[in-house]
């Protein structure tokens, strides 16, 4: 079990569609993180925020669009995206610091059509 | 941060003691080291944590020399359950509130019966 939540666990898209991806946490942490992953590439940090506060943006698409409305759920809303976005997207959460450990949900897996 | 390097792949027979090098040759002296454990269409769980000398847990070792330029994760007496992809990563101290680490390709390791 987590204490991670991410819902759709499944999200089949075309390309013109426009769809949100939802994080949520129990844990009492501070900060939140998307990671994009890939087939066969290493996870990539693509958003951070940190109480509530949007701390980094790693040239992501602006077809990616984050939300982070409290210190417990995180969005990230799709729009007009491309088939190589298909992919694993993992929502974590840490305590605030730079140490710790990061805890992940079981992730969103997008199917852009 | 510094790059990590992991052999691609590894194999171990049940009951083994398993050992997985990282290279970290350009590590700061504000880097730590952290290790974490993947199993498919899941998010990372995260395994141990360290700056130097050695770190035990309940399950895992993490040994890292001296010169900080590599580190070891060893997994005692391995089982079927523990066939996964393993990461070493590198974060930095000084990142602020939140933790700024970059996952490599890892180690998938397999546990042969």
């Amino acid at each position: 079990e987590t204490g991670v939540t991410q819902t759709p666990r499944h999200l089949v898209m075309g390309m013109t569609n426009k769809k949100s991806l939802k994080c949520e946490q129990h844990l009492g942490h501070n900060a939140m993180y998307w990671y994009k992953q890939s087939a066969k590439k290493p996870l990539e940090l693509m958003f951070v925020y940190n109480f509530k506060e949007q701390t980094e943006n790693n040239s992501v698409p602006s077809r990616f669009s984050p939300e982070c409305p409290n210190s417990s759920h995180l969005f990230l809303h799709l729009h007009t995206l491309q088939p190589e976005d298909s992919a694993l997207y993992l929502c974590a959460s840490s305590l605030v610091g730079p140490i710790g450990e990061l805890f992940f949900g079981e992730g969103s897996r997008l199917t852009v059509l | 941060l510094a790059k990590t390097t992991q052999p691609i792949s590894m194999d171990s027979y049940e009951g083994q003691e398993v050992n997985i090098t990282c290279s970290h040759n350009n590590i700061a002296t504000n880097d730590y080291i952290t290790w974490y454990q993947q199993f498919p269409s899941q998010g990372p769980r995260f395994i141990i944590q360290g700056y130097k000398t050695k770190v035990t847990n309940e399950v895992a070792s993490l040994f890292i020399p001296a010169d900080r330029k590599s580190s070891t994760l060893s997994l005692p007496r391995v089982s079927l359950s523990d066939t996964a992809v393993y990461y070493c990563l590198v974060g930095d101290l000084n990142s602020g509130g939140y933790q700024k680490v970059t996952f490599g390709t890892g180690t998938k390791l397999q546990v042969i019966p």
